[in-house]
């Protein structure tokens, strides 16, 4: 069965120092992988996907098949960036997600 | 003002009572789905529908019930099976009957308490 790991529930840096924020996963076939962001008294929305390779709000993503990772980075973390973070998986019938425990990042001044 | 609307925001019953949280969406959405998110526990699914009169189980249906008998509204019910209520339930919705592209759209949730 699939299944998606964030192994910290907590994690704090100092602002301006680099942030990565980690995800594993489990799956059979071509997995499609995606980081959620829930910030303070806001909605829960998509911040990127692995396939479009592209970077949002400074953070990137890189799928590592071989260590089955897709962990989230940020070279300068900003105050703005505290919030909850979800890494999530497709189903392989492609009809839901399936979430990881999540990760709370707080970055302080 | 377009979106997916959940209500109430806040809930509190009593141990015993089923209970009904209201989510519609205005987006023209196919598929919709129930979240629970627990501190620790992330996002686990209760229920998804991918059509008007179709829905599926998703990893901890027991203890809830819902119905798609509109396209813009998926309505979770809370039963007194559920033997932990006491949560935060989100709802979301996807452009297809799949979640195109990794796409889910949330509503702002719903804190349930069961005293």
């Amino acid at each position: 069965a699939q299944r998606v790991t964030q192994p910290e529930k907590l994690l704090s840096v100092f602002k301006g120092a680099p942030v990565e924020l980690k995800c594993n996963y489990s799956y059979s076939g071509s997995p499609e992988l995606f980081w959620y962001v829930q910030y303070s008294r806001q909605r829960l929305q998509l911040l990127l996907r692995h396939i479009s390779r592209e970077s949002i709000k400074g953070f990137t993503a890189d799928l590592n098949k071989g260590e089955t990772s897709f962990h989230l980075k940020k070279p300068f973390a900003q105050e703005e960036d505290s919030a909850m973070y979800y890494c999530a998986l497709t189903h392989p019938s492609g009809s839901r997600l399936t979430f990881g425990e999540g990760t709370q990042l707080t970055v302080n001044p | 003002d377009g979106g997916i609307t959940q209500s109430p925001k806040y809930l509190f019953r009593k141990e015993g009572q089923n209970v009904t949280l209201s989510c519609e969406q205005n987006l023209n959405h196919d598929a919709m789905y129930w979240y629970r998110q627990d501190p620790g526990q992330g996002l686990r699914l209760i229920y998804y529908s991918q059509i008007v009169n179709d829905f599926q189980k998703g990893d901890i249906a027991e203890g809830y019930s819902v119905s798609r008998e509109k396209k813009e509204s998926f309505p979770l019910t809370v039963t007194s099976a559920q033997k932990n209520p006491t949560a935060f339930y989100l709802c979301a919705s996807s452009i297809g009957d799949r979640v195109v592209d990794g796409e889910l759209f949330f509503g702002e949730g719903s804190r349930l308490t069961v005293l």
